[in-house]
């Protein structure tokens, strides 16, 4: 079936540095992926829309100068947070849209940050 | 602004038995909407979609109704087993083509052996 792998599962970063979250489709091509942000014991928010080859939508309220997304190929999109703060420390989420699958919406495993 | 909310935060049940988990929706425009299961510390699992032009859908052991009318959805989850026990959330379609979608809040099952 469809997969969507995000990399790093978990990562550790210190205050004032940046990291970078990949989030693959890795056997379907994904015209359309977004990123979303989850606290514990909470829904899903959604951060942006990334299409690939232009510029990512976000949702009010995100800043995209602190959270960086680039939608470079079919199965690539990467969230960049700039400058973390212990306040963006959040489980990121990535999603992707199967075309092939009726539009399917599949969702990688997440990736834990931790901003110390 | 119109949303996807949940009518039931938590529920148990025991092991065997059926479940149905409710979803209420706002947005007489959504055309989508999907189940998903999300375990502890793990991404949403896709369970089951349905689109607005059905009023029932059936995979393994679950089922989709749309109620259109009340605007209602609900997963009902038969012989529920303990590794059904995590959050299940319902997502609307609330961006048209781009299949950009509004989670509900989230209900909680615990199945208990």
């Amino acid at each position: 079936g469809a997969v969507v792998s995000q990399h790093p599962s978990w990562v550790i970063c210190k205050s004032g540095t940046s990291v970078k979250i990949e989030c693959r489709s890795l056997d379907f091509q994904a015209t359309t992926m977004f990123w979303y942000r989850q606290f514990p014991k909470q829904s899903l928010m959604l951060m942006a829309t990334s299409n690939e080859g232009s510029k990512a939508t976000y949702e009010q309220g995100v800043e995209k100068d602190k959270f960086l997304i680039n939608h470079a190929s079919l199965t690539l999109s990467t969230l960049t947070v700039t400058s973390a703060h212990p306040e963006d420390s959040s489980f990121y989420i990535c999603s992707a849209r199967a075309l092939w699958r009726g539009n399917t919406i599949y969702f990688g495993e997440g990736s834990w940050l931790t901003v110390v | 602004g119109e949303s996807v909310g949940l009518h039931l935060p938590t529920l148990s049940v025991q092991e065997g038995d059926n479940s149905i988990i409710n979803c209420a929706y706002s947005n007489s425009a959504s055309d989508y909407f999907i189940w998903y299961k999300q375990e502890s510390g793990k991404g949403p699992q896709f369970i089951i979609d349905i689109r607005s032009n059905m009023d029932k859908r059936q995979g393994q052991r679950v089922t989709v109704l749309l109620n259109k009318t009340v605007k209602h959805l609900s997963l009902q989850i038969a012989a529920t087993q303990p590794g059904d026990s995590a959050v299940y959330f319902c997502a609307e379609n609330s961006g048209g083509s781009n299949y950009k979608l509004t989670f509900g809040k989230g209900t909680l099952l615990t199945v208990n052996p």
